[in-house]
């Protein structure tokens, strides 16, 4: 159960697009398409921003956008807004009924 | 509307044991699989545990198999978390999140802080 690896950060100004990387393996992130992409503000639960690789839940925002290729998935958030800024955090399903989150992204608004 | 409310944490001492709640309200909660996920401070998330919609099976992350224990008691439409032999890495928030869509976490509660410490 090794973590997904993402970026410690990444930044842009606002209306910019940004893209986060989580890479995994064939086991976890190559094997299925059960990629979720979750958003965290300081002290606060995280919140599910994508789930199925490309699903949005209703209410989360049209410029959330989520992609995978091979054994690394991204989550893309373009127009960027001051609110965005947070921590992202992507989860694949693994072997066995397992979950394994990716290490965290911090995303800072110039 | 979905809420899910931790509570049991607190400061506890090396080896004790510790047994979490997060009661649900607003949706079938017998109907649902039920995660527990853990955040130490400053870190990354971890996924701890997972328990099916009737409590049939369990999973665990391998850091806390044969440490912790999730059960849940559909009647009270509440989940549990025992934990048992604590040390000092354990020390962290935990959340109870609702199994969504396939694998994802759609309902999460705010957390319990428990911190492992002599």
């Amino acid at each position: 159960q090794s973590a997904l690896t993402q970026p410690a950060s990444v930044s842009g100004s606002p209306g910019q697009s940004i893209t986060i990387s989580c890479t995994g393996t064939s086991s976890d992130v190559g094997g299925f398409n059960y990629v979720s992409w979750y958003q965290q503000h300081p002290g606060k639960a995280p919140k599910l921003m994508i789930y199925d690789v490309t699903n949005r839940p209703s209410g989360v925002s049209n410029r959330f956008s989520g992609s995978k290729s091979d054994n690394t998935a991204s989550l893309t958030i373009s127009g960027l807004q001051a609110e965005d800024e947070a921590d992202y955090y992507c989860m694949s399903y693994s072997r066995s009924s397992t979950v394994v989150f990716g290490g965290g992204t911090k995303v800072t608004v110039l | 509307q979905v809420q899910l409310m931790e509570s049991g944490g607190g400061v506890v001492q090396p080896g004790r044991s510790l047994r979490l709640s997060c009661e649900a309200s607003g949706f079938t909660f017998s109907s649902y699989g039920m995660h527990w996920v853990r955040q130490a401070p400053g870190k990354g998330l971890e996924w701890v545990a997972l328990i099916s919609y009737d409590g049939g099976q369990e999973y665990y992350a391998d850091s806390v198999k044969g440490q912790f224990t999730i059960s849940r008691d559909n009647s009270r439409t509440t989940l549990y978390l025992q934990m048992n032999s604590l040390r000092e890495e354990d020390t962290a928030v935990y959340y109870c999140g609702r199994g969504g869509e396939a694998w994802s976490f759609d309902f999460w509660g705010q957390g319990t802080l428990v911190t492992v410490s002599s």
